[in-house]
């Protein structure tokens, strides 16, 4: 987990809001992936991106769903209009030049 | 579609023995197999990893073997400690266009008893 940041680590949203999950990559990393993990269940891989690109979004939900990796500041992961299925923790994790992810520890949302 | 198995649920060990995860995959595109731990509300943590060119990789108290032709891999942790107590994740990989994409299995729960 050593670098990878995080935040919130908890957040708590009523049906129909926005949540925002922020993520700072290790030092000189530029890749960063989002992963979701529901109850039971093993770790999905949503989404990779590189600065200022959506590399790879097969994962994501077709709606509600975004994520950005801005020049300047955190990877943001976009869920609009929560709904309960999508209470869940949400990994960031970013990569080297080699193989292989580091994973942050994680935001744990919950949709009441 | 499961590409990544980790058929055991749980695994319960008495502490020095030996503990033995399993994991299956499907894909043989895979490349790249990695086991991380996973303690409650925390990020996974890597453990250790092994290219599709080995049959063995060994780092202390743990060893990953890796069997191809039977899609088919192993972590070995000997001898366990209570420490050691978590959720063990299987991870299969493969580069595809740049991107490192990782296939998780539901993970193993591995406790051990002092």
């Amino acid at each position: 987990n050593a670098g990878v940041m995080q935040n919130p680590r908890h957040l708590v949203r009523r049906r129909g809001q926005e949540a925002r999950l922020r993520c700072s990559p290790m030092k000189g990393h530029s890749h960063v992936y989002w992963y979701r993990q529901l109850p039971e269940e093993g770790l999905k891989f949503m989404v990779y991106l590189q600065k200022e690109n959506i590399i790879d979004e097969s994962g994501m939900p077709k709606e509600r769903f975004s994520a950005e990796f801005p020049k300047e500041g955190p990877s943001i992961l976009r869920i609009q209009q929560v709904v309960r299925g999508d209470s869940a923790a949400y990994f960031c994790a970013s990569s080297p030049a080699g193989r292989g992810l580091f994973f942050g520890s994680g935001t744990q949302l919950s949709v009441l | 579609d499961q590409q990544v198995k980790q058929n055991s649920p749980s695994l319960s060990v008495q502490e020095g023995r030996i503990s033995i995860l399993n994991c299956d995959y499907t894909n043989s595109m895979f490349d790249y197999f990695l086991w991380y731990k996973k303690y409650p509300a925390e990020g996974p943590t890597f453990l250790i990893s092994i290219s599709s060119i080995k049959d063995k990789n060994e780092d202390g108290r743990f060893t990953v073997f890796l069997n191809k032709s039977a899609k088919h891999l192993s972590l070995h942790i000997v001898p366990s400690q209570p420490g050691d107590s978590a959720v063990y994740f299987c991870a299969a990989s493969v580069r595809q266009g740049g991107s490192e994409k990782l296939v998780f299995g539901k993970g193993t729960k591995l406790t051990v008893n002092p």
